[in-house]
């Protein structure tokens, strides 16, 4: 069965300073990854996600995030963040077979602060 | 844009209530998803539907059932709503194809008092 975990539940950093939140996935099967973005008393946005092909993949507002099959890793990094990155962030995973759900993790507080 | 709309922002109920949570999207999405969102527990599958009439179970199904009698719509229901229910609910879509994202609504928050 899948799983994801997200190692760190909450992250604080300064503005302007980078960030690397971390995603690790169990699946015995291909997946497909995703990263989803909550601001407060919102629902889920996607950021990005990874099909297939290279596997640093870019989203949206600046991040982006590498695959990495042998160490089964999804890590979201942005260089610079900014007082509005601040949300919950949520790694997901799907596996390459149909009728199959998106499987979360339990979320990473970025907390940003000037 | 795709659009997945929830009935209810907010619903406060009484414990032993029926409560139905309804959803709705606009995209012809086979698939419909509810999670419930807790703190630190992040989100967790109830239940899925990959077609008109069809469930799965997802990790934690006890308390709830669902209905998906037309493709756009599917209902999450509490047969007799408790305490520990009292949580956030998502629904989500996406096609039946496994390679693309969820679309989300923007949650119900239920509290069961």
């Amino acid at each position: 069965a899948q799983s994801v975990t997200q190692l760190d539940s909450q992250v604080p950093v300064f503005e302007e300073a980078p960030v690397e939140l971390r995603c690790n996935y169990s699946s015995s099967v291909s997946v497909y990854l995703f990263w989803y973005v909550q601001y407060p008393n919102q629902g889920l946005q996607l950021l990005l996600k990874y099909l297939s092909g290279s596997t640093l993949v870019k989203g949206i507002n600046g991040f982006e995030a590498e695959f990495n099959k042998s160490q089964t890793s999804f890590h979201l990094r942005k260089p610079s963040v900014h007082i509005s990155d601040t949300a919950e962030y949520f790694c997901a995973v799907s596996e390459g077979q149909a009728g199959t759900a998106l499987i979360f993790g339990k979320g990473t507080t970025l907390s940003v602060s000037s | 844009d795709v659009k997945v709309t929830q009935s209810s922002r907010y619903l406060v109920k009484r414990t032993g209530e029926k409560v139905f949570l309804e959803c709705v999207q606009d995209m012809d999405h086979e698939n419909m998803f509810w999670y419930r969102q807790d703190p630190g527990l992040g989100l967790r599958l109830i239940y899925f539907s990959y077609d008109v009439k069809m469930k799965e179970k997802g990790d934690i199904p006890e308390g709830y059932s669902v209905s998906r009698e037309k493709k756009e719509r599917f209902s999450l229901i509490l047969e007799s709503a408790s305490t520990n229910q009292t949580s956030m609910y998502l629904c989500a879509s996406r096609t039946g194809t496994v390679n693309t994202e969820a679309f989300f609504g923007q949650g119900t928050r239920l509290t069961v008092v």
